[in-house]
């Protein structure tokens, strides 16, 4: 079965802890994306990717880091130094960056407590 | 600068009403128009793009150039169209979609 997997659906964090966020995809997609929901505020991307080691920031990159070892991986840690981190997260991945259809994963709610 | 703008935060119908969920877009180029659906509880999913000129449940979009819109439209809404919409660009300076604020319609009873 096909598709984009975010995991955990729900996380909790403690103030000044990093934490990171998982997503895997299975599509073959080179182009892999971090976007931030927020109410009122739409989809912000935070980081993109076109292909392995290499990523660029995005709108909001600030306190947020990624990485892409591996085509079909690209996890997001949110550092202590994310100022207003409790969020929706999602992922998404497409064929070519910036064309077609973006395929998206369930989300990851972050809550820091 | 390329922006999405989608003026309403909300838009509420009565089922069999028709419905227009308006975009309008800023970029200097020829952009690919999307929109996207998120139904409760559900992950952000592909509606319609405009270059397939599809009808997808109904719902239809037309790229006016001109007035640089892309407006959503279906002439008899549903209950179960009821969903946050957001409207996205393709094109962008990073290469990325570039999303609206979205608009949740509730088709009421």
């Amino acid at each position: 079965d096909g598709g984009i997997t975010q995991s955990p659906k729900y996380l909790f964090r403690k103030e000044g802890q990093n934490v990171t966020l998982s997503c895997e995809q299975n599509l073959n997609h080179d182009a892999m994306y971090w976007y931030r929901q927020d109410p009122g505020q739409g989809l912000r991307l935070i980081y993109y990717s076109q292909i392995v080691n290499d990523f660029q920031k995005g709108d909001i990159a600030e306190g947020y880091s990624v990485s892409r070892e591996k085509k079909e991986s690209f996890p997001l840690t949110v550092t202590s130094a994310q100022k207003n981190p409790t969020a929706f997260y999602l992922c998404a991945s497409s064929i070519i960056r910036g064309e077609g259809e973006a395929f998206f994963g369930q989300g990851t709610r972050l809550t820091v407590v | 600068a390329q922006r999405v703008t989608q003026p309403e935060k909300l838009l509420s119908v009565f089922k069999g009403a028709p419905v227009e969920l308006k975009c309008n877009y800023s970029y200097s180029g020829s952009p690919e128009l999307f929109w996207y659906v998120q139904y409760s509880r559900q992950r952000l999913q592909l509606l319609l793009r405009h270059i397939s000129r599809e009808s997808i449940k109904g719902f239809t979009a037309d790229l006016n150039k001109g007035e640089t819109s892309f407006h959503l439209k279906k002439p008899f809404a549903q209950e179960e169209d009821s969903a946050m919409y957001y409207c996205a660009l393709s094109g962008g300076s990073q290469g990325n979609l570039i999303f609206g604020k979205g608009t949740k319609l509730s088709v009421k009873p």
